[in-house]
């Protein structure tokens, strides 16, 4: 069975200061993990992905985000986070071999002036 | 380059009417899917497709009938529909990698209430 978790329904950061979006997995074999973001009455876009190789993960809008196997984690940063960046992100999962992807419930980044 | 494009945007219908949920894409993805998004609950597997002529259910797919006769078009079809259907609907897209979906390019999705 594969499952992801998103322990924070919401975090709340100032401009400038770094963010991080907290994202736990469960996955029998490797794990391919993907975040994404939702702005307000759209669609989810892709932000990064981990397939294989090195654990740190650069992505879109100067996000990033670090596998770590033994935690079972894939954390979602970025060094200065910006009011735009506030939105609803998803992490979601799936195990090799699995045709279905499955998504956490979702965190709201709240980013204050 | 259109993406992944859903009609309607919006729709009502009255308990137990039928319609369909329209999504194409023009990216030659083999992989498409269709969501629903309730909040508090993510994003739930709808059902899903590997190709042309293949489909698949995923997570709740009770109530909702899906076919794929091109690779381009993949509609949802709510067979009676009830208010526990209200919901955001979202169509996806990927390429594949390694036996199964790579990252999904969604479309703009459908709200859905029904009375």
């Amino acid at each position: 069975a594969q499952s992801v978790a998103q322990p924070e329904d919401q975090v709340n950061v100032a401009e400038g200061n770094p963010l991080t979006v907290k994202c736990t997995y469960s996955v029998s074999g490797n794990p391919y993990l993907f975040w994404y973001v939702q702005y307000p009455n759209r669609g989810l876009q892709f932000l990064l992905k981990y397939i294989t190789g090195d654990n740190l993960v650069k992505g879109s809008y100067g996000f990033e985000a670090e596998f770590n196997k033994s935690q079972t984690s894939f954390h979602l940063k970025k060094p200065s986070a910006l009011v735009s960046d506030s939105a609803l992100y998803f992490c979601a999962v799936r195990d090799t071999g699995f045709q279905k992807l499955v998504f956490g419930t979702g965190t709201r980044l709240l980013v204050s002036p | 380059n259109a993406g992944v494009t859903q009609t309607p945007k919006f729709q009502v219908l009255k308990t137990g009417q039928s319609m369909t949920l329209q999504c194409a894409q023009d990216m030659n993805h083999e992989y498409m899917s269709w969501y629903r998004q309730d909040p508090g609950m993510g994003l739930r597997l709808i059902h899903y497709s590997v190709g042309a002529g293949i489909t698949d259910q995923g997570e709740v797919p009770n109530g909702y009938n899906v076919s794929r006769s091109t690779t381009e078009d993949f509609p949802l079809r709510l067979l009676s529909a009830a208010p526990s259907q209200t919901s955001v609907y979202f169509c996806a897209s990927s390429y594949y990698i390694s036996g199964g979906p790579a990252e999904q390019f969604f479309g703009p999705g459908t709200r859905l209430t029904v009375l």
